[in-house]
């Protein structure tokens, strides 16, 4: 079975720095797709960044970047010039590619940013 | 454009009642599912369906009921609440099964 290990539950930054959220994973798949989630605290899930595992270059959106490390089978993501609406739980998945593939979660990370 | 609408957003329920948690998606979405959020657990998968009269079950199906009549709607039955069903409920949809998933902005059960 997948697993998802996100081992810090908790973060803290303050504003305008760079902080790198941690995520490891365990599978034996060669095709499947890694996502970080973002919670506020209104509880909405918001997609902050996807990556495709047979895409060799790391995704970014905006300030939001991730390290894909496919052979150690971590997935992290930094967050660039941190802002007071980053403050959030973040949460990693792992979704198998092809037919019936689950979306397994990590147990979350909770981020604050300090003004 | 609507998106995945959860109702309803806050619910108080008897220990032993029944109720039904609604999911509607008017993206097209053949992909579905139900999570439950708990406190240090991150969230974990209670059904799923991957089409209209096809479901499954996920990680903590216990206590749950689902059905798919309709591509549109994925409703989630408790059958008898417990107070361990006390969570945050989330539903989600996907168009393809590799794609991002588009959550419900949550229900909050508590069970006394």
């Amino acid at each position: 079975a997948q697993t998802v290990t996100q081992s810090q539950p908790e973060m803290s930054v303050q504003e305008a720095e760079t902080v790198t959220l941690s995520c490891t994973y365990d599978t034996s798949e060669s095709d499947y797709y890694l996502f970080w989630y973002k919670q506020p605290p209104s509880r909405q899930m918001i997609l902050v960044i996807r990556q495709e595992a047979y895409k060799q270059q790391n995704a970014t959106e905006n300030r939001f970047s991730v390290n894909f490390q496919k052979a150690a089978k971590s997935f992290s993501l930094k967050i660039s010039d941190s802002q007071l609406g980053d403050a959030a739980m973040y949460f990693c998945a792992y979704r198998r590619g092809g037919a019936n593939s689950k979306l397994t979660f990590g147990k979350g990370i909770t981020l604050s940013v300090r003004p | 454009n609507a998106g995945v609408t959860q109702t309803p957003k806050f619910q108080v329920l008897k220990t032993g009642q029944s109720m039904t948690l609604q999911c509607a998606q008017d993206m097209n979405h053949e992909y579905m599912s139900w999570y439950r959020q708990d406190p240090g657990m991150g969230l974990r998968l209670i059904h799923y369906s991957v089409g209209a009269g096809i479901t499954d079950q996920g990680e903590v199906p216990n206590g749950y009921n689902v059905s798919r009549s309709t591509t549109e709607d994925f409703p989630l039955r408790l059958l008898s609440a417990a107070p361990s069903q006390t969570s945050v409920y989330f539903c989600a949809s996907s168009y393809f099964l590799s794609s991002e998933a588009f959550f419900g902005q949550g229900t909050r059960l508590t069970v006394v």
